[in-house]
């Protein structure tokens, strides 16, 4: 396990229909992190766990997004009604905490395009 | 107030210049910084963290942080073509919390 792996790397859907991504993150790492990010912008939070808890969500998650992380290990992250301003790099990353220490790295990222 | 900010540029330095990137918070109990690199349609990789007042030096690169002006910045030494990527300064207010990412500086690097 040499990194934080996401799957699938590119999605087109239609607009209307639900997708599911999904990260692995590195073995070790308890915590887990979704972002979003658009042309021109930096990574914007959208949730993030620890272990199985779902901790924080950010006010730009709406009801369309629910994000799952079963058993403390991988998680998923699923859009449903999609719209087109859905389209953007969904990014996991993972950390490990216990220690001052909260360095999170990112996995290849999912291109979601609605059409 | 956006959290963090960072003008989005681009910086254009010659190469074997040192390239100068700042980055600016809002939250004063913010603990941790960290700076990514980002290649166009890549996702960011981690090149530098840091988290208490000073300097931090690796390789060509040094962060610095000066938490009375809630200001971190971070400088490339002998900059080099390879090195023309969208730079992320990200923040975390402690350990139980997310990572905050400015918007980027785009470093342009000419040869």
């Amino acid at each position: 396990d040499t990194g934080v792996s996401q799957d699938p790397r590119h999605k087109i859907t239609k607009r209307g229909q639900n997708v599911t991504f999904r990260c692995d993150p590195i073995s070790e790492h308890n915590r887990l992190y979704w972002y979003r990010q658009t042309l021109g912008q930096g990574p914007e939070f959208l949730t993030y766990f620890q272990n199985e808890a779902q901790l924080e969500k950010s006010r730009l998650l709406s009801d369309r997004f629910s994000a799952e992380r079963p058993k403390g290990s991988f998680s998923t992250l699923e859009i449903q009604r999609t719209e087109q301003g859905d389209s953007a790099m969904y990014l996991c990353a993972s950390s490990f905490s216990g220690s001052l220490s909260t360095e999170a790295f990112f996995g290849q990222g999912t291109r979601l395009t609605v059409v | 107030q956006k959290e963090v900010e960072q003008n989005s540029g681009p910086l254009s330095v010659p190469e074997g210049a040192i390239a100068s990137l700042n980055c600016t918070y809002s939250d004063r109990v913010s603990q941790s910084f960290f700076w990514y690199r980002q290649y166009s349609g890549k996702s960011p990789e981690l090149i530098m963290s840091i988290y208490s007042n000073g300097d931090k030096e690796d390789g060509r690169f040094t962060a610095q942080l000066n938490k009375a002006s809630q200001y971190v910045s971070l400088l490339i030494r002998d900059s080099q073509p390879s090195d023309s990527a969208t730079y992320l300064c990200a923040v975390n207010r402690h350990a139980g919390t997310a990572l905050i990412f400015g918007k980027g500086t785009t470093l342009s690097v000419s040869s």
